[in-house]
């Protein structure tokens, strides 16, 4: 399995205020993905995130929104900017871990409230 | 958007019966895999099954896969109340790494 963090693992905004949400891996990993989970449903992907270029982000979400950074093979951010109270959310990241075959694990999440 | 659906919505049974939760996707895939989530936590897998596999055991956990019917089930057998969960199926499909998420199940099991 991984061991994957994330930061915070919940926060309170304000509408119109940005947060960046950490996802540390404890291993290097190719590739890491970001979901979102709105109140009561599944989970849908934002975009993934290679290290070296730039994420590539699902239908419906756009890179003014949903800034990714990927500095080396262990680390990654989503910032959610100009947060509505429709951005409240769990996010999650997720890796691959190849060896094991296509399995992908998860981070513990992070849970957003927009007032 | 989302790969299927998933059912029962909900299913709420007694500790030590059997469940059965089902997955219905639309495209071809590689794998399917199945999650579990307590309370809005972050999910953890327990199982993974390829398209050319037809049935994988896990403790107590069973899992199919019917691919001309394009669907799965998962099976959980002496239920207990620590299974009380929601529990998700996902898959990949061509050359995409992502994890496309069925609706989800909610299971509920009565002490």
């Amino acid at each position: 399995s991984a061991v994957i963090s994330q930061k915070p693992s919940r926060d309170i905004c304000q509408r119109g205020t940005s947060l960046t949400i950490q996802c540390q891996v404890d291993s290097q990993v190719t590739m890491m993905f970001w979901y979102r989970q709105q109140p009561g449903q599944s989970l849908t992907l934002i975009a993934t995130a290679n290290q070296g270029s730039e994420a590539t982000y699902e239908s419906g979400f756009v890179i003014d929104k949903f800034p990714i950074s990927r500095p080396n093979l262990t680390f990654s951010t989503l910032t959610v900017s100009n947060m509505s109270p429709e951005d409240s959310s769990i996010y999650l990241c997720s890796v691959e871990r190849s060896r094991q075959g296509d399995t992908q694990y998860f981070g513990p999440g992070t849970r957003l409230t927009v007032l | 958007s989302q790969q299927g659906e998933e059912d029962p919505q909900a299913l709420s049974i007694q500790e030590g019966e059997n469940a059965t939760m089902n997955c219905s996707y639309k495209t071809s895939i590689n794998n399917l895999q199945w999650y579990r989530q307590n309370s809005g936590r972050g999910l953890v897998h327990l199982i993974l099954i390829r398209s050319n596999e037809r049935e994988k055991h896990s403790g107590r956990l069973r899992v199919t896969l019917d691919t001309s019917k394009k669907s799965s089930s998962l099976l959980i057998t002496a239920s207990r109340a620590a299974d009380t969960a929601s529990y998700f199926c996902a898959t990949t499909s061509g050359s995409a790494r992502q994890l496309t998420f069925g609706s989800g199940t909610q299971l509920t099991v009565l002490p």
